[in-house]
């Protein structure tokens, strides 16, 4: 079974510093791998999906990276800001993609 | 990308009763799914909906505490039965886009339903 957990569980930055949120996973037979936003009061927003063939994505400011092997991916935010504030959640994916197994979350908070 | 909306958005209830989460997609998928989120908790997918068919539920749910409904390929319902304190969770659905390992997920806005 996969369980997926996330370090740290919560995390507080001043505003422009660059961070890095982790990831793990047990089972590295993964289809893909895809990180989240979730704010408060509302639904998931898709961030970077990762296929199993790739080490990393990038979007804007934001940069992840797979290591299957290892068991482990990265979520790096650059030059933070309060608007980044948010649980971020890593969900690997199985069979053929449609079935997520979510991580815990880390809740993340940029302060002025 | 996929626009989904939820209703209700939110709900307070009684235990005891049930209540039937809608789901509406902006275009046709194949599958839709049921997540349940738990306070402070991650994700945990309920059940796959395909239209035609019987849902797939995971281990730990069941069809007559969840039952399912698919009529179309735009639209699911999630029906919360019997509720108890302990149902209470922001319940989501998603959809999937994209093709083999480029497949995205996306997801309504969430019901957060609190049982009494």
């Amino acid at each position: 079974k996969q369980e997926v957990t996330q370090i740290p569980a919560a995390l507080s930055v001043p505003e422009g510093e660059n961070l890095v949120l982790n990831c793990s996973f047990t089972d590295s037979a993964i289809y893909n791998l895809q990180w989240f936003r979730q704010d408060p009061g509302k639904g998931l927003t898709s961030l970077l999906l990762i296929q199993s063939s790739q080490r990393e994505q990038t979007s804007g400011r934001l940069n992840a990276s797979l290591d299957k092997s290892s068991g482990r991916s990265t979520l790096y935010i650059a030059a933070s800001q309060p608007g980044d504030s948010a649980t971020y959640l890593c969900a690997v994916g199985s069979g053929g993609g449609n079935k997520l197994t979510f991580g815990t979350g880390t809740q993340l908070k940029v302060e002025l | 990308s996929a626009v989904i909306s939820q209703k209700p958005s939110r709900d307070i209830c009684q235990r005891g009763t049930s209540l039937t989460i809608q789901c509406q997609v902006d275009s046709q998928v194949t599958m839709m799914f049921w997540y349940r989120q738990q306070p402070g908790q991650s994700l945990t997918l309920i059940a796959t909906a395909n239209q035609g068919s019987e849902a797939t539920y995971e281990s730990g749910f069941v069809i007559d505490k969840f039952p399912i409904s698919r009529p179309n390929l735009t639209f699911s319902t999630l029906t919360v039965s019997n509720m108890s304190p302990e149902d209470s969770s922001i319940y989501l659905c998603s959809v999937t886009r994209g093709t083999g390992e480029t497949d995205t997920q996306y997801f309504g806005p969430g019901t957060r339903l609190t049982v009494l």
